[in-house]
């Protein structure tokens, strides 16, 4: 079964710094382009950040552009999302989302998506 | 690029053909998405590349338009339909949504 496994949410204060993690199973994650999209609550979503399958190419969201940083680990299946200096806008669930597969390197859409972690910035 | 979703909310009742738009603010050719979303959960892709079904998505569901201009058009709203739906474009980065339309029981 194609799976995605989110982790690392909190509560942290303004300015501090979270990792989240996305681990992934039942498909070849190497061969897959992921993103970040996040959802403030009671708010729409907002896509935050994607990830080439080999990591060589990094995309931002110029909310988050120079605070957080997406990686991914093909060798454990696993997608990173650092975030620092963190602002109390930045609380929300963050999901990971997984490309549609397609026969072009394009992203056409995101067929599988985490449960989602809680991130809270507050002090 | 920014995508405008209308309406932002509807009543409808079970039976009823429903249709949500959404505009992009420049052209995006066919790089348009569809999900849905219930409260608590994770969005679900229903139609990718403006007009095509994802796998296991009932075909009540249906997608057309490119450019700047699309439609999410649900044939007979089922008990089942009552969610928020959400565009999404996929042409450039960064992949914007639109601001979603939650679709209520009358």
């Amino acid at each position: 079964e194609v799976q995605l496994l989110e982790s690392g949410g909190g509560l942290v204060q303004p300015g501090g710094s979270l990792r989240l993690s996305c681990a992934a199973s039942g498909f070849t994650f190497s061969s897959y382009a992921m993103s970040w999209v996040r959802q403030a609550p009671g708010k729409g979503l907002e896509w935050v950040s994607a990830i080439s399958g080999s990591g060589g190419s990094t995309y931002y969201a110029d909310s988050v552009k120079g605070r957080f940083t997406i990686s991914r680990d093909n060798s454990k299946n696993t997608l990173y999302l650092q975030m620092n200096s963190l602002r109390a806008e930045d609380t929300a669930v963050y999901y990971c989302a997984k490309d549609l597969p397609t026969v072009t390197t394009r992203t056409d859409a995101f067929d599988i998506w985490g449960q989602g972690t809680m991130v809270t910035v507050s002090s | 690029i920014q995508l405008t979703q209308s309406p932002s909310s509807l009543s409808a009742s079970v039976g009823d053909r429903v249709t949500i738009t959404c505009r992009a603010s420049q052209g995006i050719s066919s790089y348009l998405a569809w999900y849905q979303q219930k409260p608590g959960k994770a969005p679900k892709l229903l139609i990718y590349a403006a007009s095509t079904l994802q796998s296991g998505v009932p075909s009540r569901f249906s997608g057309s338009g490119s450019g700047t201009d699309f439609t999410l058009t649900i044939s007979s709203l089922q008990p089942e339909d009552f969610a928020t739906y959400y565009c999404q474009q996929l042409n450039s980065y960064p992949f914007t949504f639109g601001g979603g339309t939650k679709v209520e029981i009358k």
